[in-house]
């Protein structure tokens, strides 16, 4: 079945420490993204790739990396230099056709706490 | 740039009864609308969108939404709700030009449905 996959489920980071976040696409799809989602604050994006080894920053970027070395690859890495890490980290994917209105379809999520 | 109110946090309801779930957004621009829903632990699923044409819009498991340009509005309904239909809902804008899929949530309704 074609889709999304994030992995680990749950994942927790001691203090000082990098961690990083799977998500898998077999869509084909060229356009990636990762939102954060935390109680009360809905859904806000990190960064977002249009294509294979380009990406942008979304709102929230600072203490955050992404790579995509493959169009179905886009890793996310939260650094020791995001003070408040705890969250619901959601990956998504479309088609990126670049006229916009495409739905997004996404992974499952990964549930990041601080130890 | 766009921004997106979800007026209510938390709206509760009887099985079978009414529902709407208000959202109003902000843009000097055209805008392309959404709704997605969130079962608990889960990524989002789309629910309807609204890119151009008729203001009705109708989506999956019976609901709908009226985008109002005037009044720069895109509520959900259901005439009759389920208990399945509990859930945490979300709307979601995107500019026109910005020929990207990426976009703008809300902060969340969640949908609790009562026997």
């Amino acid at each position: 079945d074609g889709g999304i996959t994030q992995s680990p489920k749950y994942l927790f980071r001691k203090e000082g420490q990098n961690v990083t976040l799977s998500c898998e696409q077999n869509l084909n799809h060229d356009a990636m993204y990762w939102y954060r989602q935390d109680p009360g604050q809905g859904l806000r994006l990190i960064y977002y790739s249009q294509i294979v080894n380009d990406f942008q920053k979304g709102d929230i970027a600072e203490g955050y990396s992404v790579s995509r070395e493959k169009k179905e690859s886009f890793p996310l890495t939260v650094t020791s230099a995001q003070k408040n890490p705890t969250a619901f980290y959601l990956c998504a994917s479309s088609t990126g056709t670049g006229a916009g209105g495409e739905k997004l379809f996404f992974g499952s999520g990964t549930q990041l706490s601080v130890l | 740039a766009q921004s997106v109110t979800q007026l209510d946090s938390q709206v509760p309801v009887f099985e079978e009864a009414p529902v709407e779930l208000r959202c109003n957004y902000s843009s000097s621009v055209s805008v392309y609308l959404f709704w997605y829903v969130q079962y608990p632990n889960q990524g989002l699923q789309l629910l309807l969108k609204y890119l151009s044409g008729s203001t009705l819009v109708k989506g999956i498991n019976g609901f709908e939404a009226e985008f109002n340009k005037s009044q720069t509005s895109f509520h959900l309904r259901k005439p009759s709700v389920h208990i399945s239909d509990t859930a945490e809902y979300f709307c979601a804008v995107t500019s026109r030009s910005y020929n990207t899929d990426k976009l703008i949530f809300g902060t969340g309704t969640r949908l609790q449905v009562f026997p």
